[in-house]
């Protein structure tokens, strides 16, 4: 059964520098992968998804995540942590390619503090 | 476009009661999954509802159970409710059938605390 590691449950970075959230998924059947962020006392709202069209997948707010098979790795990317990047990441996958996109598991977070 | 609604925000239960909590879904939306997040964690899947049948359940007893209206709203019911019941109850909604594959929209929950 497809699983979602996401190495670091807490990440700090300092404004203006490059923010790094690693995600792994265990299955050697590509899947449909997405990140989410989840703001305090909020919902999750999506960032991005990989649908097989392009392997690098540009998402709201500045972020990147790159698919990389071989290495079975999602990770999400932004050149320049702003304050307001502060929050929980979730990276999500699907079983298969062939499961709809609203059937998703998701890794255990990544919770991302930004330094002034 | 209404965005998903989720209803009451916090409750507080004791244990062994029951608990309803309520979601409206995005417009334009046919199909609702629920979650549960406990703290520090990331949602566990309970079950998705379309067309008012159940279509998929996670790894959750059957004192969780569920129903989808015909405007598409949904309830999560949840029966002798236990301490670790307590966490962050998520209700997202998405377009499904042959033509269409959307992501999840999220609610922003509902808080259950049992004591």
């Amino acid at each position: 059964a497809q699983s979602v590691t996401q190495l670091g449950s807490h990440v700090s970075v300092s404004e203006g520098a490059l923010v790094l959230l690693r995600c792994n998924y265990s299955s050697s059947v590509p899947p449909y992968l997405f990140w989410y962020v989840q703001y305090p006392n909020q919902g999750l709202q999506l960032l991005l998804k990989y649908t097989s069209a392009a392997t690098l997948v540009k998402g709201i707010n500045g972020f990147e995540a790159e698919f990389k098979k071989s290495e079975t790795s999602f990770h999400l990317t932004k050149p320049s942590a702003h304050m307001s990047d502060a929050a929980e990441y979730f990276c999500a996958v699907t079983p298969t390619m062939k499961t709809s996109y609203d059937k998703v598991i998701f890794g255990p977070g990544t919770s991302l503090s930004v330094i002034p | 476009e209404t965005g998903v609604t989720q209803s009451p925000t916090h409750l507080i239960k004791t244990r062994g009661q029951q608990v309803t909590l309520r979601c409206s879904s995005q417009s334009g939306h046919n199909t609702v999954s629920w979650y549960q997040q406990a703290l520090g964690q990331g949602p566990q899947f309970i079950f998705q509802y379309y067309r008012e049948e159940e279509n998929g359940r996670g790894n959750f007893p059957p004192r969780f159970s569920g129903l989808q209206f015909p405007n598409y709203s949904s309830e999560l019911n949840v029966n002798a409710l236990e301490l670790d019941d307590s966490a962050l109850y998520l209700c997202a909604s998405s377009l499904s059938g042959s033509s269409y594959n959307s992501p999840l929209h999220f609610g922003n929950g509902t808080r259950l605390t049992v004591t």
